[in-house]
């Protein structure tokens, strides 16, 4: 079955500078991975998703991620980080199973970004 | 405008009773996922429904129930068998038929058992 990690609970990043979040994923074949954003008491918004195509992939809010093969890692990043980036990230990855007619969105831990002012 | 509507936003429960949580969309989309959030413990698939009138359990269906009679709607069922019941519940949707899987999320139904 397809896994993702993400190895941090928690990142701490003073306003300005640039933010990573990793993830590290588990697939068999072609990885469809995502990025996702909660706010404290919402649902997850989608920020961007990697399919295929460019390594560098670009998405909401000025969030972008890059998929690294060699590595197996879809790390999320941003050049200069707000304060209203503080929130809860979710890297996801797509399990298809056409055997048995799995089709479904397996989410990370998620790990939790403070931006200090 | 189109999205989806979760409610109640907040519900509590004695325990030994069934609750139900509604979840419907108007995207016109087919698959219909329910997660369920713990803290430190990230989302985990309950159940979920590729097309009208079947659906699959996900990683944590025991004590869960869920049906799907039309395209719009999801409920979801608490049991009194689910053991641990309390934590915030998301409803997502996504449309299907070639679909890269981007989720659209409802905000969510907090339960607390009592």
């Amino acid at each position: 079955a397809q896994s993702v990690a993400q190895p941090e609970d928690q990142v701490n990043v003073a306003e300005g500078n640039p933010l990573t979040v990793k993830c590290t994923y588990s697939v068999s074949g072609n990885p469809y991975l995502f990025w996702y954003v909660q706010y404290p008491n919402r649902g997850l918004q989608f920020l961007l998703k990697y399919i295929t195509g460019d390594n560098l992939v670009k998405g909401s809010y000025g969030f972008e991620a890059e998929f690294n093969k060699s590595q197996t890692s879809f790390h999320l990043k941003k050049p200069s980080a707000l304060v209203s980036d503080s929130a809860l990230y979710f890297c996801a990855v797509r399990d298809i199973s056409p055997m048995n007619r799995d089709d479904k969105i397996i989410f990370g831990k998620g790990t939790r970004l403070h931006i200090l002012p | 405008d189109g999205g989806i509507t979760q409610s109640p936003k907040y519900l509590f429960r004695k325990e030994g009773q069934n609750v139900t949580l509604s979840c419907e969309q108007n995207l016109n989309h087919d698959a219909m996922y329910w997660y369920r959030q713990d803290p430190g413990q990230g989302l985990r698939l309950i159940y979920y429904s590729q097309i009208v009138n079947d659906f699959q359990k996900g990683d944590i269906a025991e004590g869960y129930s869920v049906s799907r009679e039309k395209k719009e709607s999801f409920p979801l069922t608490v049991t009194s068998a689910q053991k641990n019941p309390t934590a915030f519940y998301l409803c997502a949707s996504s449309p299907s038929g070639g679909n890269t899987g981007e989720l659209f999320f409802g905000e969510g139904s907090r339960l607390t058992v009592l």
